[in-house]
Formats: C-alpha cells, sequence, structure tokens
C-alpha cells in the first residue's frame, strides 16, 4: 500500500480483556515503530523493529505489552489483561534504513478500555 | 521534568498574524530536531527538520539554539489551514531512532 496501515482503526475492550493491534509498514521500510499517545499528550514511544528484531523495548509500560514482527514485514502489537490506564491511541510507524529521522506514521488504533 | 517541554497552548490568532512556538529539551546529547503536526484524530507528519543554521519553508521558519537547547517555530501569515497541533521532537542520540514527543502546542486560526 502507500502508506502505513493499522487495524483496527478503533477498539472497545473491557477491563482484563487482550487485544492485538496489526501494523502494516510501508513497503521495504524495515524500521518499525510503536507509539503510545494518551489524550492531550505527545506520542511515547513504546518499541523498535529492525526487520523481525526488537532491538529496543524501554518504552513498554509493563509486562503486559508485548510486540512481534515474525517476518519482518506486520507487526502486531498485544497487550494482555488491559486496564483502563491503557485507553489510548496507539501509532505504529515506519522507516527506510537508516532513517530513524523520516518516520510515517498510520492512523493509529484508538483503544478504549472500559 | 519531561525530555521536552513546549509552550502551553492553545494559541488563538487571526488569519494574517504571526505566531511563535518555543520548545525546550533538557539532553544535551539530543542530535536531531523536527516540528511535526498532527491534525485533530489524525496521525501526526512531519512538518520540518530544524538545523542550528535555521532554516525556512515558505512561511514557516525553525530555530535551533544548542547552547540554549531551545528550539523554535515561526509562522507568518497564519491560515485557517495551519490549525492544528504542533510537536516539538527530538532524537535522542547517533544511534537511537525513537522520536521523543513534547505535549504539542494547539493553535487555532480564526477569519
Amino acid at each position: 500500500g502507500a502508506g502505513v496501515s493499522q487495524s483496527p482503526r478503533y477498539k472497545v475492550a473491557k477491563r482484563g480483556q487482550d487485544v492485538a493491534l496489526r501494523c502494516d509498514p510501508i513497503s521495504g521500510h524495515v524500521s518499525l515503530f510503536w507509539y503510545q499517545q494518551a489524550l492531550g499528550q505527545g506520542p511515547e514511544f513504546l518499541t523498535y523493529f529492525q526487520n523481525e528484531a526488537q532491538l529496543d523495548k524501554s518504552g513498554l509500560p509493563s509486562d503486559r505489552f508485548f510486540a512481534e514482527r515474525p517476518e519482518g514485514s506486520v507487526s502486531t502489537l498485544k497487550i494482555q489483561r488491559t486496564q483502563q490506564e491503557d485507553s489510548a491511541v496507539y501509532l505504529c510507524a515506519s522507516s527506510l534504513p537508516g532513517r530513524g529521522d523520516e518516520q510515517f506514521f498510520g492512523p493509529g488504533t484508538r483503544l478504549t478500555v472500559l | 521534568r519531561k525530555e521536552v517541554e513546549q509552550d502551553p497552548g492553545p494559541f488563538n490568532v487571526p488569519e494574517g498574524a504571526t505566531v511563535a512556538f518555543n520548545c525546550t529539551y533538557s539532553n544535551s546529547a539530543s542530535q536531531s530536531f523536527f516540528w511535526y503536526r498532527q491534525d485533530c484524530r489524525k496521525e501526526p507528519k512531519l512538518l520540518m527538520s530544524v538545523y542550528s543554521s535555521g532554516n525556512e519553508d515558505g512561511r514557516f521558519t525553525a530555530q535551533l539554539n544548542r547552547a540554549s537547547q531551545y528550539i523554535s517555530l515561526l509562522i507568518r501569515d497564519s491560515k485557517l489551514s495551519d490549525s492544528a497541533t504542533y510537536l516539538c521532537v527530538v532524537i535522542r542520540n547517533q544511534a537511537g531512532t525513537a522520536l521523543i514527543f513534547g505535549k504539542g502546542t494547539t493553535l487555532s486560526v480564526s477569519s
């Protein structure tokens, strides 16, 4: 596709449910990033992949958050036992190798935990 | 203290006004600097990179002062379409890849 796509666009979960958020990066972009944007805040870095390797997961807020990119293209962010404070927009971005300074963002998944 | 701090908003200005946004960063090792624009309920998009020598793109001018760890964005002749949230962004170090965002400053341009 022409840009980064994410699905679902909206997700409502009951507290305690597990959710999985998908990101399809731009073709050829080996670098992939996940960010969390709470209401009224700027995006905050969660994790970074280069191809299938997760090189930085320092931003993941707890062990309930897990990300994978098994074939180096599509990535999934999984949140286990969701809590209300997980409500946010989850943004995925991708970039060409060595061009982390130019990241292209997807439209995000808006997660609401009730 | 957050790593990137921005002017609190919102800024409400009439069309044609000049408006300036300021940003400070706390990590002196920060290497690269940007302004992103985010429209309501949309994803952030790169507006422009910021260099020590200053750079201009049409009505937009960005400046970096490394000594003061200060970044600015000037918008001249504001248009209604400039209404958005402007995010100050740094990359922490040369090997870094994560974008570190400020909270954002909201601009509303009215006719």
